[in-house]
């Protein structure tokens, strides 16, 4: 399975402060995805990094991938309240995609 | 449409009863995905259309599920004799299909109460 983990699965910091995320994988992959989930409803790509990238930033976002390590980051700067949402990577190999649980991130004001 | 179109929003139905649930993807969309999030939970994989493709269907959690795509395009999912642990919402995806580096776009899902 080419299924990605997140962690930590919750994380709570105050506004301003920098959130990071991080998600583990098992297989090898051609690029790793992380998307955003507001209210439980559709997720929103937010930026994807290639297996030959180690670092990549849209933003606020900045993303770095360890394929030795498996593992992928996503540190969110300056964070704000309207961040608040699940955050979850999809680390692919093919077209099929999938998920883990997510981390579930609350900024508060 | 502009993107992933999904109906109904809600659906609440009697335990034992059949509904289906529809997706629009985005035109021109080869790959079309079925999730279902239980409250609180992560996105669990039910099935994967891509083209004309024999459809992954390793996600499905039992037979009482099913889901078709017609015409490559609109898409169906088949829930028969719902029991109250189905209760989720169920989302949809589509993309372009033309491999791995291309990004998944949602529908704001369904969500279905089994009473």
């Amino acid at each position: 399975s080419q299924q990605g983990e997140e962690d930590p699965q919750a994380l709570s910091i105050q506004e301003g402060e920098n959130a990071t995320m991080n998600c583990s994988y098992k297989t090898s992959i051609n690029n790793l995805q992380w998307y955003r989930q507001n209210s439980g409803r559709g997720l929103v790509h937010l930026i994807l990094i290639r297996s030959n990238e180690r670092e990549k930033h849209s933003g606020r976002l900045r993303v770095t991938l360890d394929t030795s390590k498996k593992s992928s980051s996503l540190l969110i700067t300056a964070s704000r309240a309207a961040d608040t949402a699940s955050y979850f990577c999809a680390p692919r190999s093919y077209q099929k995609v999938t998920f883990g649980t997510g981390t579930k991130l609350q900024v508060i004001p | 449409g502009a993107g992933v179109s999904q109906s109904p929003s809600n659906k609440v139905t009697e335990k034992g009863k059949d509904v289906e649930l529809r997706c629009d993807p985005i035109s021109g969309h080869t790959a079309l995905y079925w999730y279902r999030q239980s409250l609180g939970q992560g996105l669990e994989f039910l099935i994967y259309f891509q083209g004309n493709s024999a459809p992954d269907k390793s996600g499905l959690p039992s037979d009482r599920f099913s889901a078709e795509r017609t015409g490559g395009s609109v898409s169906t999912l088949t829930i028969q004799r719902t029991q109250q642990e189905d209760s989720a919402v169920y989302l949809c995806a589509s993309s372009s299909g033309e491999g791995s580096n291309t990004e998944a776009f949602f529908g704001q899902g369904t969500r279905l109460t089994v009473v």
